[in-house]
């Protein structure tokens, strides 16, 4: 059975830091790794998917890795912004789709 | 406990007719997602519905598309007048409280629309 664990649990940063999100899971036989942003209240926002053939993939100040042989995907971000703030969840799809606990981020102004 | 139930699996729609997909939650879950994922694309939210009440529609197309979760029976993702760029993956997702990280998946619909 697939598990994901995202560390850390909770993340505060003052404005302008960049920052690592870690995700790992423990079937390395994934189809996709996907990041989500989850705000209050809302549903998913899928923010990076990358598929098992690729290393990373980039949209604007977010930069997503996943080493698959050896279980783990990063989330960087560059230079965060109070508007950051949100929980993110990875999730990686074998036959169905499991998710992280995710890292609620906090960016301090 | 049977995971979240999604039907049909494949449907096949001509331009005009009506696509309705369903999705039955997991036991005990009152809290059902529905995303869509375009081909070579992640997953995108659509909607998020309660029994009986829709909680955030922000990413339903504003014409077309609805959505219900009725106090008995599966959810359902009404789509009239289907057009090709209608032509994806639909997934719906339950959870048994507002908690995304509790979310399951179902196996999704593939809507083709010719």
């Amino acid at each position: 059975k697939q598990e994901v664990t995202q560390i850390p649990a909770a993340l505060s940063v003052p404005e302008g830091e960049n920052l690592v999100l870690n995700c790992s899971f423990t079937d390395s036989a994934i189809y996709n790794l996907q990041w989500f942003r989850q705000d209050p209240g809302k549903g998913l926002t899928s923010l990076l998917l990358i598929q098992s053939s690729q290393r990373e993939q980039t949209s604007g100040r977010l930069n997503a890795s996943l080493d698959k042989s050896s279980g783990r995907s990063t989330l960087y971000i560059a230079a965060s912004q109070p508007g950051d703030s949100a929980t993110y969840l990875c999730a990686v799809k074998n036959n169905d789709m499991r998710f992280g606990a995710g890292t609620r981020l906090t960016v301090k102004p | 406990n049977a995971g979240v139930m999604q039907n049909p699996r494949h449907l096949v729609r001509r331009r005009g007719q009506e696509a309705r997909l369903r999705c039955s939650p997991m036991k005990g879950h009152s809290h059902v997602y529905w995303y869509r994922q375009l081909p070579e694309e992640g997953l995108k939210f659509m909607v998020y519905l309660q029994k009986e009440n829709i909680i955030d529609e922000s990413g339903m197309p504003k014409e077309r598309f609805s959505a219900e979760f009725p106090k008995e029976g599966p959810s359902i993702l009404r789509i009239q007048q289907v057009v090709r760029g209608d032509s994806a993956a639909y997934f719906c997702a339950s959870s048994p409280r507002d908690r995304a990280d509790e979310q399951y998946f179902g196996p999704g619909t593939r809507l083709t629309v010719t």
